[in-house]
Protein backbone atom coordinates (compact mmCIF):
# COMPACT_ATOMS: atom_id res chain seq x y z
CA UNK A 1 0.00 0.00 0.00
CA UNK A 2 1.16 3.02 -1.07
CA UNK A 3 -0.02 4.91 1.78
CA UNK A 4 -1.70 8.91 1.07
CA UNK A 5 0.22 10.31 -1.58
CA UNK A 6 0.41 14.18 -2.06
CA UNK A 7 1.56 16.66 -4.69
CA UNK A 8 3.63 18.89 -5.03
CA UNK A 9 6.32 18.03 -1.49
CA UNK A 10 7.54 22.02 -1.74
CA UNK A 11 5.72 24.35 -3.52
CA UNK A 12 7.12 28.52 -3.52
CA UNK A 13 5.00 30.75 -5.55
CA UNK A 14 4.11 34.49 -5.62
CA UNK A 15 1.63 35.92 -3.75
CA UNK A 16 -1.31 36.13 -6.36
CA UNK A 17 -1.27 33.12 -7.74
CA UNK A 18 -3.22 30.22 -7.64
CA UNK A 19 -1.82 27.26 -5.83
CA UNK A 20 -3.42 23.72 -6.18
CA UNK A 21 -2.36 21.02 -3.56
CA UNK A 22 -3.19 17.82 -4.69
CA UNK A 23 -3.65 14.79 -2.85
CA UNK A 24 -4.68 10.53 -3.56
CA UNK A 25 -5.85 8.61 -0.40
CA UNK A 26 -5.48 4.95 0.56
CA UNK A 27 -7.67 2.65 -1.63
CA UNK A 28 -10.87 1.52 0.42
CA UNK A 29 -10.97 4.80 2.88
CA UNK A 30 -13.79 6.76 2.27
CA UNK A 31 -12.76 9.90 4.32
CA UNK A 32 -10.23 12.39 3.99
CA UNK A 33 -9.06 15.52 5.29
CA UNK A 34 -7.17 18.48 4.70
CA UNK A 35 -5.20 19.90 7.64
CA UNK A 36 -2.78 23.27 7.68
CA UNK A 37 -0.05 23.22 10.09
CA UNK A 38 2.15 26.58 10.91
CA UNK A 39 4.33 26.67 13.87
CA UNK A 40 1.43 29.53 15.71
CA UNK A 41 -1.38 27.31 15.02
CA UNK A 42 -0.52 23.88 14.96
CA UNK A 43 -2.72 21.47 13.19
CA UNK A 44 -5.95 22.81 11.80
CA UNK A 45 -8.94 21.24 10.01
CA UNK A 46 -9.42 22.82 7.01
CA UNK A 47 -12.72 20.72 5.51
CA UNK A 48 -13.26 17.19 5.19
CA UNK A 49 -14.79 14.91 2.58
CA UNK A 50 -17.04 11.35 2.97
CA UNK A 51 -17.71 9.23 0.17
CA UNK A 52 -16.61 12.41 -1.50
CA UNK A 53 -19.09 14.82 -0.29
CA UNK A 54 -18.08 17.75 1.65
CA UNK A 55 -19.17 17.56 4.93
CA UNK A 56 -17.79 20.23 7.05
CA UNK A 57 -15.58 22.95 5.73
CA UNK A 58 -16.03 25.11 8.65
CA UNK A 59 -12.41 25.55 8.88
CA UNK A 60 -11.67 26.59 5.62
CA UNK A 61 -10.22 30.33 5.96
CA UNK A 62 -12.27 32.02 3.39
CA UNK A 63 -13.29 32.28 -0.21
CA UNK A 64 -9.46 32.43 -1.29
CA UNK A 65 -9.88 28.60 -0.35
CA UNK A 66 -11.89 25.71 -2.20
CA UNK A 67 -11.99 21.78 -2.23
CA UNK A 68 -12.99 19.13 -4.73
CA UNK A 69 -13.04 15.70 -4.40
CA UNK A 70 -14.28 14.59 -7.79
CA UNK A 71 -13.77 10.41 -7.44
CA UNK A 72 -12.75 8.36 -4.68
CA UNK A 73 -8.83 8.40 -5.05
CA UNK A 74 -8.56 12.25 -6.18
CA UNK A 75 -8.76 15.32 -4.45
CA UNK A 76 -7.62 18.95 -4.36
CA UNK A 77 -7.47 21.70 -2.14
CA UNK A 78 -7.09 25.50 -4.08
CA UNK A 79 -5.79 28.72 -3.33
CA UNK A 80 -6.40 31.47 -5.53
CA UNK A 81 -5.15 34.53 -5.11
CA UNK A 82 -2.34 33.14 -2.45
CA UNK A 83 -1.27 35.57 0.18
CA UNK A 84 1.75 34.98 2.38
CA UNK A 85 -0.13 34.41 5.29
CA UNK A 86 -0.87 31.24 3.48
CA UNK A 87 2.46 29.70 3.93
CA UNK A 88 2.19 26.51 6.42
CA UNK A 89 2.43 22.82 5.66
CA UNK A 90 -0.73 21.37 4.38
CA UNK A 91 -1.42 17.98 4.99
CA UNK A 92 -3.55 15.32 3.62
CA UNK A 93 -5.08 12.45 5.89
CA UNK A 94 -7.41 9.67 4.67
CA UNK A 95 -9.53 6.83 7.01
CA UNK A 96 -12.27 4.64 6.96
CA UNK A 97 -15.04 3.53 10.04
CA UNK A 98 -12.37 0.76 10.64
CA UNK A 99 -9.27 2.55 10.54
CA UNK A 100 -7.65 5.81 12.24
CA UNK A 101 -5.95 8.56 10.23
CA UNK A 102 -3.09 8.14 8.12
CA UNK A 103 -1.44 11.39 6.85
CA UNK A 104 0.39 12.30 3.51
CA UNK A 105 3.86 13.72 3.78
CA UNK A 106 2.54 16.86 3.55
CA UNK A 107 3.07 20.00 1.02
CA UNK A 108 5.27 23.13 2.31
CA UNK A 109 3.82 26.06 0.45
CA UNK A 110 5.17 29.32 0.92
CA UNK A 111 3.86 31.85 -0.60
CA UNK A 112 6.43 35.41 -0.83
CA UNK B 1 -9.96 29.10 24.45
CA UNK B 2 -8.35 25.86 22.27
CA UNK B 3 -10.74 22.87 22.67
CA UNK B 4 -7.28 20.59 23.02
CA UNK B 5 -4.49 21.99 25.51
CA UNK B 6 -0.82 21.15 25.65
CA UNK B 7 2.06 22.63 27.81
CA UNK B 8 4.33 23.55 25.29
CA UNK B 9 7.56 21.95 26.74
CA UNK B 10 10.17 21.60 25.40
CA UNK B 11 10.97 18.35 28.10
CA UNK B 12 14.65 18.27 27.75
CA UNK B 13 15.03 14.70 29.66
CA UNK B 14 17.98 11.85 30.18
CA UNK B 15 18.16 8.90 28.79
CA UNK B 16 16.61 6.48 30.47
CA UNK B 17 14.31 9.63 32.25
CA UNK B 18 10.50 9.06 33.11
CA UNK B 19 8.43 11.70 31.44
CA UNK B 20 4.81 12.58 31.87
CA UNK B 21 2.52 14.76 29.24
CA UNK B 22 -0.57 16.50 30.12
CA UNK B 23 -3.26 17.33 28.29
CA UNK B 24 -6.67 19.28 28.97
CA UNK B 25 -9.76 19.04 26.74
CA UNK B 26 -12.59 21.42 26.24
CA UNK B 27 -15.12 19.92 24.70
CA UNK B 28 -17.55 17.24 27.29
CA UNK B 29 -18.84 15.37 23.88
CA UNK B 30 -14.81 14.41 23.11
CA UNK B 31 -15.67 10.30 23.15
CA UNK B 32 -12.19 9.36 21.09
CA UNK B 33 -8.43 10.15 22.17
CA UNK B 34 -5.30 9.78 20.89
CA UNK B 35 -1.85 10.72 21.08
CA UNK B 36 0.20 11.06 17.87
CA UNK B 37 3.42 11.51 17.41
CA UNK B 38 5.49 13.98 14.93
CA UNK B 39 9.03 14.05 14.05
CA UNK B 40 10.60 17.03 12.65
CA UNK B 41 9.62 18.21 8.91
CA UNK B 42 7.38 14.55 8.86
CA UNK B 43 3.41 14.02 9.28
CA UNK B 44 1.84 12.79 12.42
CA UNK B 45 1.35 9.28 13.44
CA UNK B 46 -0.60 7.52 15.62
CA UNK B 47 1.01 6.81 18.62
CA UNK B 48 -1.66 5.73 20.93
CA UNK B 49 -5.56 5.17 21.52
CA UNK B 50 -6.59 6.05 25.25
CA UNK B 51 -9.04 4.58 26.75
CA UNK B 52 -10.94 4.86 29.81
CA UNK B 53 -9.00 2.15 32.20
CA UNK B 54 -5.55 3.35 31.07
CA UNK B 55 -3.70 1.25 28.68
CA UNK B 56 0.33 0.24 28.12
CA UNK B 57 2.05 -0.24 24.93
CA UNK B 58 5.73 -1.03 25.66
CA UNK B 59 7.20 1.95 27.74
CA UNK B 60 4.14 4.30 27.11
CA UNK B 61 1.14 4.60 29.34
CA UNK B 62 -1.94 6.40 28.46
CA UNK B 63 -4.35 7.70 31.24
CA UNK B 64 -8.32 9.53 31.00
CA UNK B 65 -9.61 11.20 33.62
CA UNK B 66 -13.09 11.68 31.87
CA UNK B 67 -14.20 13.59 34.92
CA UNK B 68 -11.14 16.54 34.54
CA UNK B 69 -11.58 15.83 31.13
CA UNK B 70 -7.31 15.29 31.34
CA UNK B 71 -5.33 12.93 29.47
CA UNK B 72 -1.86 12.62 30.13
CA UNK B 73 1.12 10.16 28.12
CA UNK B 74 4.04 8.24 30.27
CA UNK B 75 7.18 7.39 28.84
CA UNK B 76 9.55 5.27 30.70
CA UNK B 77 12.89 4.37 30.17
CA UNK B 78 13.45 7.63 27.19
CA UNK B 79 15.09 7.14 24.23
CA UNK B 80 16.93 9.50 21.80
CA UNK B 81 14.67 7.96 19.39
CA UNK B 82 12.03 9.23 21.42
CA UNK B 83 12.43 13.11 20.50
CA UNK B 84 9.56 14.21 19.06
CA UNK B 85 6.59 16.01 19.31
CA UNK B 86 3.68 14.82 21.14
CA UNK B 87 0.01 15.45 19.49
CA UNK B 88 -2.80 15.15 22.12
CA UNK B 89 -5.73 14.57 19.87
CA UNK B 90 -9.42 14.60 20.78
CA UNK B 91 -12.51 13.66 18.54
CA UNK B 92 -15.99 14.56 19.03
CA UNK B 93 -19.14 12.42 18.56
CA UNK B 94 -22.30 14.66 19.30
CA UNK B 95 -22.42 15.83 15.80
CA UNK B 96 -21.11 12.73 14.06
CA UNK B 97 -18.11 14.72 13.21
CA UNK B 98 -15.49 12.39 12.62
CA UNK B 99 -12.51 14.51 11.84
CA UNK B 100 -10.05 14.74 15.13
CA UNK B 101 -9.19 18.15 16.78
CA UNK B 102 -5.25 18.01 17.29
CA UNK B 103 -3.38 20.13 20.50
CA UNK B 104 -0.49 22.23 19.40
CA UNK B 105 1.86 19.57 20.90
CA UNK B 106 4.67 19.25 23.37
CA UNK B 107 8.03 19.08 22.45
CA UNK B 108 10.40 16.58 23.82
CA UNK B 109 14.34 16.41 23.29
CA UNK B 110 16.28 13.33 24.82
CA UNK B 111 19.45 14.33 25.35
CA UNK B 112 22.66 11.39 25.65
Amino acid sequence: DAGVIQSPRHEVTEMGQEVTLRCKPISGHDYLFWYRQTMMRGLELLIYFNNNVPIDDSGMPEDRFSAKMPNASFSTLKIQPSEPRDSAVYFCASSSATFGYTFGSGTRLTVV
Amino acid sequence: RKEVEQDPGPFNVPEGATVAFNCTYSNSASQSFFWYRQDCRKEPKLLMSVYSSGNEDGRFTAQLNRASQYISLLIRDSKLSDSATYLCVVRRMDTGRRALTFGSGTRLQVQP
